[in-house]
């Protein structure tokens, strides 16, 4: 079946700091990949995505890379901001299927 | 117009009260979600609609109730709910076809009394 793993948090950097945070899935076929944000008291963002393996999704300084053969879609930026604290999801959308597939999420905080 | 829109932001609402949550998109897209979202855990599925018809229901209690008057439009109706259903409920939209992704409203903010 689908599934998503990606790390536990809390994850606690300070400002400027390099982040990562890792995610893998489990599909058959060849999903799509995502990252959301969501910041307290609000919904899900999409952050960035990628359709294909080799993909590489980018916004606001965050990238990560669609690497099939290690099944991975890390999330990563050079430096964090204390505007970056919020909950990070993965997920993948299986192809021509209406559903996604979330991770369990991420909490980030950053240190000012 | 690029978003989904809610309404309301928040709602308090007694176990024997009927209520109804809305959701809005005008960008022409083919499917619509609702999803409920407890604190700490990511969204849960509970329905979608594509092309204005109820494809997924993920088991949902019939205390809920979804509608899709129109593509644009998409109601959750509330009947004799219970203090667990005490949660963030999400809607989404989704263009479909070769693009398969899905975009979230604010949410709702419900508390069941």
């Amino acid at each position: 079946g689908n599934s998503v793993t990606q790390m536990e948090g809390p994850v606690t950097l300070s400002e400027e700091a390099f982040l990562t945070i890792n995610c893998t899935y489990t599909a058959t076929g060849y999903p799509s990949l995502f990252w959301y944000v969501q910041y307290p008291g609000e919904g899900l963002q999409l952050l960035l995505k990628a359709t294909k393996a080799d993909d590489k999704g980018s916004n606001k300084g965050f990238e990560a890379t669609y690497r099939k053969e290690t099944t991975s879609f890390h999330l990563e930026k050079g430096s964090v901001q204390v505007s970056d604290s919020a909950v990070y999801f993965c997920a993948l959308a299986p192809n021509r299927d209406d559903k996604i597939i979330f991770g369990k999420g991420t909490r980030l905080h950053i240190l000012p | 117009d690029t978003e989904v829109t809610q309404t309301p932001k928040h709602l308090v609402m007694g176990m024997t009260n009927k209520k109804s949550l809305k959701c809005e998109q005008h960008m022409g897209h083919r499917a619509m979600y609702w999803y409920k979202q407890k604190a700490k855990k990511p969204p849960e599925l509970m329905f979608v609609y594509s092309y204005e018809k109820l494809s997924i229901n993920e088991s949902v209690p019939s205390r809920f109730s979804p509608e899709c008057p129109n593509s644009s439009l998409l109601n959750l109706h509330l009947h004799a709910l219970q203090p667990e259903d005490s949660a963030l409920y999400l809607c989404a939209s989704n263009p479909g076809l070769a693009r398969n992704e899905q975009f979230f409203g604010p949410g709702t903010r419900l508390t069941v009394l």
